[in-house]
């Protein structure tokens, strides 16, 4: 079975610095898919970025980029330039390969935005 | 296109009564979770459908909960009868049945059971 482990449950950061969100998995399979959801407060998971295994580049979405690290099992979640809008529950997420199948998520990561 | 609709968005009830959530997935979405989110943790799956066919129960508690997805579009996910410890969020997520494809969510229901 795959875990996933979050060990920050909470965080800060100042408005236009950068933060990062750690996350470790576990897992036996060799190829598999890793996400960064964001949970606002109204409750509606959205998906930040993902990151397939089989490739080394690391994934980037604007503000958003990971330091995927495979043989550490380690997914990190970097934001620059924080504003107050990512204030919100970050979790870590892992999924079997080829996709479709659950998600099996870590506890979270609770960030707060300073203004 | 219109996202994963859920309904309620909140319900208290008693223990020992019973609840019914409903969720409407994105169209095309063959596809549908239920997840279960206790507060301060992440959420875990109850239950996966593929078409109106149960795919994953294996989490599911079947002496109380119950999932159905009769026509293989909405679903509706029932607890009966409801504990405290079923006080959660419930979401609903849904995906196209193909590879490497990402997983849609609803706004969930939060239930309080007292």
């Amino acid at each position: 079975a795959q875990t996933v482990t979050q060990s920050q449950p909470e965080m800060s950061v100042q408005e236009a610095e950068t933060v990062t969100l750690s996350c470790t998995y576990d897992t036996s399979e060799n190829n598999y898919y890793l996400f960064w959801y964001k949970q606002p407060p109204s409750r509606q998971m959205i998906l930040v970025i993902r990151q397939e295994a089989y490739k080394q580049q690391n994934a980037t979405e604007n503000r958003f980029s990971v330091n995927f690290q495979k043989a550490a099992k380690s997914f990190s979640l970097k934001i620059s330039d924080s504003q107050l809008g990512d204030t919100a529950m970050y979790f870590c997420a892992f999924m079997k390969y080829p996709g479709n199948t659950p998600l099996v998520f870590g506890k979270g990561t609770r960030l707060s935005v300073i203004a | 296109e219109a996202g994963v609709a859920q309904s309620p968005r909140y319900k208290i009830i008693e223990k020992r009564q019973s609840v019914a959530f409903w969720c409407n997935p994105i169209s095309g979405h063959a596809t549908l979770y239920w997840y279960q989110q206790i507060l301060g943790q992440g959420p875990k799956l109850l239950i996966q459908f593929q078409n109106n066919g149960v795919v994953d129960d294996s989490q599911l508690p079947k002496d109380r909960f119950s999932a159905e997805r009769l026509k293989g579009v909405d679903s509706t996910l029932k607890i009966q009868p409801a504990k405290l410890e079923d006080s959660a969020v419930y979401l609903c997520a849904s995906s196209l049945n193909l590879p490497n494809t990402e997983a849609f969510f609803g706004q969930g229901t939060r239930l309080t059971v007292v």
